[in-house]
């Protein structure tokens, strides 16, 4: 089983439509939490930490549920500029590098 | 903005052959990876250096890869020699000082080996 699994989509969502994406982690231990983005052929770069209480950054939002071991990033009003992969990433105790999931790609339409 | 520089960005080379590619992170960032992502899966982390030691490297296939940072600073990946199977793309990324703080990655090195 795989530390960190993502449903691998895509996702093809229109313009100004929500779409919301879940990841769930195996490891009880892990401390913190992250959704990066991917466009094609280019290299990660960090959206979001995720945070316990949840967090929102402009049409972005983002939730933590522990006792489930799941994440999940909410995409309020898609842009075309959306599209691209999200890859959920945690990092557990004791290490310090990131634990990726293999993304969920996003295809907004117009 | 201070960015994580990687060459060369694309590598071409037969299978058996030596390839290696190289990092230099943002100034002052003492923690370097060396992840590896195949096509379709997420980065996986090779190597992690802090300053000039390895601080894990347990994912590196030891004997065809060996990275080094000798004086802390730039890095080396080395593949030798190279299997079809390495094909990929190479990402650096740097950190400050290893915590929870962000990692920075450069553009990767996308390597095809024929």
């Amino acid at each position: 089983r795989k530390e960190v699994e993502q449903d691998p989509g895509p996702f093809n969502v229109p313009e100004g439509a929500t779409v919301a994406f879940n990841c769930t982690y195996s490891n009880s231990a892990s401390q913190s939490f992250f959704w990066y983005r991917q466009d094609c052929r280019k290299e990660p770069k960090l959206l979001m930490s995720v945070y316990s209480s949840g967090n929102e950054d402009g049409r972005f939002t983002a939730q933590l549920n522990r006792a489930s071991q799941y994440i999940s990033l909410l995409i309020r009003d898609s842009k075309l500029s959306d599209s691209a992969t999200y890859l959920c990433v945690v990092i557990d105790t004791g290490r310090r590098a990131l634990t990726f999931g293999s993304g969920t790609r996003l295809q907004v339409q117009p | 903005e201070a960015e994580v520089a990687q060459s060369p960005r694309y590598k071409i080379t037969e299978k058996s052959q030596a390839v290696a590619f190289w990092c230099d992170p943002i100034s002052g960032h003492a923690t370097l990876y060396w992840y590896r992502q195949i096509l379709g899966q997420g980065p996986e982390l090779l190597v992690q250096f802090q300053d000039e030691s390895v601080v894990d490297d347990s994912q590196l296939p030891k004997d065809r890869f060996s990275a080094e940072r000798l004086k802390g600073v730039d890095s080396t990946l080395k593949i030798q020699p190279a299997e079809l199977g390495d094909s990929a793309m190479y990402l650096c990324a740097s950190s400050l000082s290893g915590g929870r703080e962000t990692q920075y990655f450069g553009p990767g090195t996308r390597l095809l080996v024929l």
